[in-house]
């Protein structure tokens, strides 16, 4: 069965710092990864996703994450965050075509103006 | 282009009570899949469906069911319910999986479930 790992439970930074949340996941085959974001008082929305190809993708509101599949991880990033990011982000995986997303615990990005 | 509707946005029931909750995929989605939510366990996945069958199932109890109609619309079932089935109840559309590929869900704002 597929896992996911998300270690940071909750990252604070003030405004322009630069993020990376960690994102480690378990399954033997061919992946789909997936970052969503919630923000407060609204429903999940997807950020970036890799299906295949270049191992580094870009997503909405100047988020990155870089796939590396010898380390089985998914790493976020942003180089410089704003107030407005405040949310919690949830990586996810799932068997290449299939829909069942496996969720990590999400982390809990708190920016400070 | 509308998003992925839910109803009811928030239910109250009692324990031994069942409960339906009803999505509505975007336009042209055909896959659905739903998900619970609760701040112990996370997001777990329930079943998906696809033209009217199951295509995939979680790990939850027998109580937990679901169905799809011709429109692509779905319903989740849960029966008996107990104190633990409090969460968020998300559901999830995707348009037919890409070739060689995966699909993208998109995700409604759920249906908050308080059981008493």
């Amino acid at each position: 069965a597929q896992s996911v790992s998300q270690h940071n439970h909750h990252v604070i930074l003030s405004e322009a710092a630069s993020l990376e949340l960690g994102c480690n996941y378990s399954y033997g085959g061919t992946v789909n990864l997936f970052w969503y974001v919630q923000y407060p008082g609204q429903h999940l929305q997807l950020l970036l996703k890799y299906f295949s190809g270049d191992p580094l993708v870009k997503g909405i509101k100047g988020f990155e994450a870089e796939f590396i599949k010898s380390k089985f991880s998914f790493n976020l990033r942003k180089p410089s965050v704003q107030w407005s990011d405040t949310a919690e982000y949830f990586c996810a995986v799932t068997a290449s075509g299939a829909n069942n997303l496996f969720f990590g615990t999400g982390t809990r990005l708190t920016v400070i103006p | 282009k509308a998003g992925v509707t839910q109803t009811p946005r928030y239910l109250i029931k009692t324990r031994g009570q069942q409960v339906t909750l009803s999505c509505s995929p975007i336009s042209g989605h055909r896959s659905v899949s739903w998900y619970q939510q609760t701040p112990g366990q996370g997001l777990q996945f329930l079943f998906e469906y696809f033209s009217e069958t199951q295509r995939n199932k979680g790990n939850f109890p027998g109580r937990f069911s679901g169905r799809q109609f011709s429109n692509s619309r779905s319903e989740m079932n849960v029966s008996t319910l107990e104190l633990g089935d409090s969460a968020l109840y998300l559901c999830a559309s995707s348009l037919p999986r890409l070739a060689g590929g995966g699909n993208e869900q998109f995700f409604g704002p759920g249906t908050r479930l308080t059981v008493l």
